[in-house]
C-alpha cells in the first residue's frame, strides 16, 4: 500500500542546534515530495518540494531536505532551529492524490 | 490578498444537527479539496474535486458531502454530524486539477467539535 511515514511524533531541541526530521515513502514509482508547516493555530504552509534534478532542494525560512531514492526518504534539516520554528511538521507525496505523514511536533527549548 | 477562507473557525453542535462549513478561494484554482486532521493521524482527506461539477471520494467520505457549483466555493456538509466528526477541518486548493504545481494552499482551519 501507498504510505507516507514520519517516524518520530514529537521532537524537542534546543535554540540553535541542528533539526532532522525523518520521511520515508513507499510508492512505486519517484513521486513528487513536500515538506509543510502548520504553526500553532493555522493551516498549513509549504516549505519545499522536490519533483525532479538535484536531490538537494533548499526551501523558506532557512530549511532544506535531500531526496535519497535508495532509501526512500526525503529528510528535512536545518543547521540551526529558532524559536519560531517550533511547530508541527508534515511530509507529503504527490502520486496521483497528495497523501500526508502523520506528522512531527517540534518544540524549542530556549 | 490571494487565501483560502473557511467559516465557521470553531463550531459546537449536537448529535444529528446539520452543518455546512463554507471554503472559499479568491485565486481561480481549479483543484479544492478538504480534509480532516486527527492527532497522530495527519491530514486525510474528505473529498475532492477537480474542477466545476467534478467532485470525488477521498479517504474518509462517510458521512459528509460537497458541493462544486461555482470555482471558488467548496462546502462541506455534514447531514447528520456524529461525534466521531469531532475533528479540525481544512479546505485547500491548487491552481491545476492535476496539482503539477505541487501546491496545496489551506485554509486556517475549522474546529468542530460535536456532542
Amino acid at each position: 500500500a501507498q504510505s507516507v511515514t514520519q517516524p518520530d511524533i514529537h521532537i524537542t531541541v534546543s535554540e540553535g542546534a541542528s533539526l532532522e526530521l525523518r520521511c520515508n515513502y513507499s510508492y512505486g514509482a519517484t513521486p513528487y515530495l513536500f515538506w509543510y508547516v502548520q504553526s500553532p493555530g493555522q493551516g498549513l504552509q509549504l516549505l519545499l518540494k522536490y519533483f525532479s534534478g538535484d536531490t538537494l532542494v533548499q526551501g523558506i525560512k532557512g530549511f532544506e531536505a535531500e531526496f535519497k531514492r535508495s532509501q526512500s526518504s526525503f529528510n528535512l534539516r536545518k543547521p540551526s532551529v529558532h524559536w519560531s520554528d517550533a511547530a508541527e511538521y508534515f511530509c507529503a507525496v504527490l502520486n496521483n492524490d497528495m497523501r500526508f505523514g502523520a506528522g512531527t511536533r517540534l518544540t524549542v527549548k530556549p | 490578498e490571494a487565501q483560502v477562507t473557511q467559516n465557521p473557525r470553531y463550531l459546537i453542535t449536537v448529535t444529528g444537527k446539520k452543518l455546512t462549513v463554507t471554503c472559499s478561494q479568491n485565486m481561480n484554482h481549479e483543484y479544492m479539496s478538504w480534509y480532516r486532521q486527527d492527532p497522530g493521524l495527519g491530514l486525510r482527506q474528505i473529498y475532492y474535486s477537480m474542477n466545476v461539477e467534478v467532485t470525488d471520494k477521498g479517504d474518509v467520505p462517510e458521512g459528509y458531502k460537497v458541493s462544486r457549483k461555482e470555482k471558488r466555493n467548496f462546502p462541506l456538509i455534514l447531514e447528520s454530524p456524529s461525534p466521531n466528526q469531532t475533528s479540525l477541518y481544512f479546505c485547500a486548493s491548487s491552481l491545476s486539477a492535476g496539482l503539477v504545481s505541487g501546491e496545496l494552499f489551506f485554509g486556517e482551519g475549522s474546529r468542530l467539535t460535536v456532542l
